[in-house]
This record gives structure tokens, sequence and C-alpha cells, in this order.
């Protein structure tokens, strides 16, 4: 089954530091999402992405977060200055076509640590 | 988005017929259920969707009765790899999955 890559897997990084989370999505998917996953607590989606705009985001996607299709396989999402809450694993997703009800195929996240 | 409800979490043995029931009784004509396992460490994976009756597929099978008010995902004969986090999810926000907390089962020898 096809998947979809995520770099790093493990990121650490100073409070007020920029980090960029990598992903390469399914390769003829069209939709992109962010999620991430406070440890023990449920995943929350963030942002979601088609033809280079952001489609929807949630009320955690503030001005300190942005996204990216850099180029014609990768998907980034920036943090421009990270927070002691940041720290969570973010998981990349992807779907073909971004209909109601589609699977969605996530990554194996990157955890990001903020110290 | 229709609220969903399901168990915290539940323990089962090796061998035995595992049974989560989720309900979502404001079930939105156009909305399908979907049932997504995540492990620890890793990313949410799609199990099973349906819309009504009985679905079943290599993994489980999901039952929904006529009302759809609610859903019930049968994993037959779990073993200890079947310990894992699994997320009943109704209907979409535009294109976004909104994932609740989930039932955690835990699978013991």
């Amino acid at each position: 089954e096809p998947e979809v890559t995520q770099t790093p897997s493990h990121q650490v990084t100073q409070m007020g530091q920029e980090v960029i989370l990598r992903c390469v999505p399914i390769s003829n998917h069209l939709y992109f999402y962010w999620y991430r996953q406070i440890l023990g607590q449920k995943v929350e989606f963030l942002v979601s992405f088609y033809n280079n705009e952001i489609s929807e985001k949630s009320e955690i996607f503030d001005d300190q977060f942005s996204v990216e299709r850099p180029d014609g396989s990768n998907f980034t999402l920036k943090i421009r200055s990270t927070k002691l809450e940041d720290s969570a694993m973010y998981f990349c997703a992807s779907s073909q076509r971004g209909t109601a009800n589609e699977k969605l195929f996530f990554g194996s996240g990157t955890q990001l640590s903020v110290l | 988005l229709a609220k969903t409800t399901q168990p915290i979490s539940m323990d089962s043995y090796e061998g035995q017929e595992v049974n989560i029931t989720c309900s979502h009784n404001n079930i939105a004509t156009n909305d399908y259920i979907t049932w997504y396992q995540q492990f620890p460490s890793q990313g949410p994976r799609f199990i099973i969707q349906g819309y009504k009756t009985k679905v079943t597929n290599e993994v489980a099978s999901l039952f929904i009765p006529a009302d759809r008010k609610s859903s019930t995902l049968s994993l037959p004969r779990v073993s200890l790899s079947d310990t894992a986090v699994y997320y009943c999810l109704v209907g979409v926000r535009g294109t976004a999955l909104i994932f609740g907390k989930g039932t955690t089962l835990s699978v013991s020898s």
C-alpha cells in the first residue's frame, strides 16, 4: 500500500525557534492535511490544503503556523516561533480527491519536543 | 458534525471477539460511519466504513442498525497486536476528519 512519508521522525528545538516539518504525500493525492496529537490526548485537525491554498483550518492553526507545497512532492508545516505547548506528534495525511468520507492516509508522524 | 460517544477503554483476551459500540444520535442523512485504528506512536489507519447494514473486510466487521444512530465495530479473534485506540468518526467538517477520544482496547494473553 502506498505511504505518506514524514521527516524527521523526531525534532528537538528551543523555544522561540522556527521548525519545518516535512511530508511527502502519496503521489496521486490532491488533498493534504496536518494533524497534531499532544501526548495522551486526541488527534486534532490543524489544516487542509488543496491546489496550493488552505481549504480549512482549525482555531489551533494561528499566525504562528504556515503550510506550503514548495515543489511537486513535498508538503511542509512551519512553526515560526515555537512554544512549549507546541510539543506534540504532528501527523501529515493525504487523500485522493478530498471528498467527504474519503479515506485519509496518515504518515507515522514527527515527534516535536520544544525545550 | 455528529457527536459520537464510545467507551473510553475496553479489555479483552487473545482469541476473543471484541465489539466496540459507538453512539451517534444526530447522524445526518449523508453521513458515513468510519473507523480508524491508531497504534502507539503511529498515525491513524483506516479500518472500515459503512452507511447501513453490515460491512465486512479482512480486518473487521461493521454493523449499523436501520436507524443508524449507533454502530458496532467487531474484531474477530483479537490478538496482542490489536491493542490500539479505535476511533469512530461520523461525517466530516468540510474535507477534514474530526477525531474524538476513541476507545483504548487492551488485549492480554
